[in-house]
């Protein structure tokens, strides 16, 4: 089982629609997930983290924790072209100090 | 501006040689890590410091070094030991939080 999870797509949703991207961990004693948005040929760029069980906002992106069933998604409303793009979930296992382990990210298309 | 620079930003490697990958960060992060994409893929650690002239080898470091003798400095050699080293590498530090930044990567390409 890998450590971090996500499915790799690719998922295609209209504009003006909500995404949803999905990860799961396999560690149950992690405690920090972050979300990066990569576009190709560039480098990730960190647009969410959260530490805590339950919602996290910050504009039109939203992060979601439940560490009892350990996942951690994120929802991204009124989409729109400039969000397509990898999204790589981030999580910091336990009794790994602080770095992180990358699941392999969904690729996200918004269609105009 | 305070952030990470990797460079070169593209860099060809020929058979047996080694090559030296450089990242150079002005955030006064303490922690510093070299990971590896390959195409369609996430990101594998290769090597990682929490502190000046300390390191400790991720998940895929055989045929890589690294040395940490300044803080905002974190090189990457890729040895001739490496066998298939065409890949987006790429160089990030963090907060205590935990919260990694990227420069925006070397491509090194085999020829």
């Amino acid at each position: 089982q890998k450590e971090v999870e996500q499915n790799s797509g690719p998922l295609s949703v209209p504009e003006g629609a909500i995404a949803s991207l999905n990860c799961t961990y396999s560690d149950r004693g992690s405690q920090s997930f972050f979300w990066y948005r990569q576009y190709s040929g560039k480098s990730p760029e960190l647009i969410m983290f959260i530490y805590s069980n339950g919602d996290k906002e910050d504009g039109r992106f939203t992060a979601q924790l439940n560490k009892a069933s350990q996942y951690v998604s994120l929802l991204i409303r009124d989409s729109q072209p400039s969000d397509s793009a990898t999204y790589l979930c981030a999580v910091n296992l336990s009794g790994s100090a602080r770095q992180l382990t990358f699941g392999s990210g969904t690729q996200l298309t918004v269609l105009p | 501006d305070g952030g990470i620079t990797q460079s070169p930003k593209y860099l060809f490697r020929k058979e047996g040689q080694n090559v030296t990958l450089s990242c150079e960060q002005n955030l006064n992060h303490d922690a510093m890590y070299w990971y590896r994409q390959d195409p369609g893929q996430g990101l594998r650690l290769i090597y990682y410091s929490q502190i000046v002239n300390d390191f400790q080898k991720g998940d895929i470091a055989e045929g890589y070094s690294v040395s940490r003798e300044k803080k905002e400095s974190f090189p990457l050699t890729v040895t001739s030991a490496q066998k298939n080293p065409t890949a987006f590498y790429l160089c990030a530090s963090s907060t205590r939080q935990g919260g990694a930044f990227f420069g925006q990567g070397t491509r090194l390409t085999v020829v």
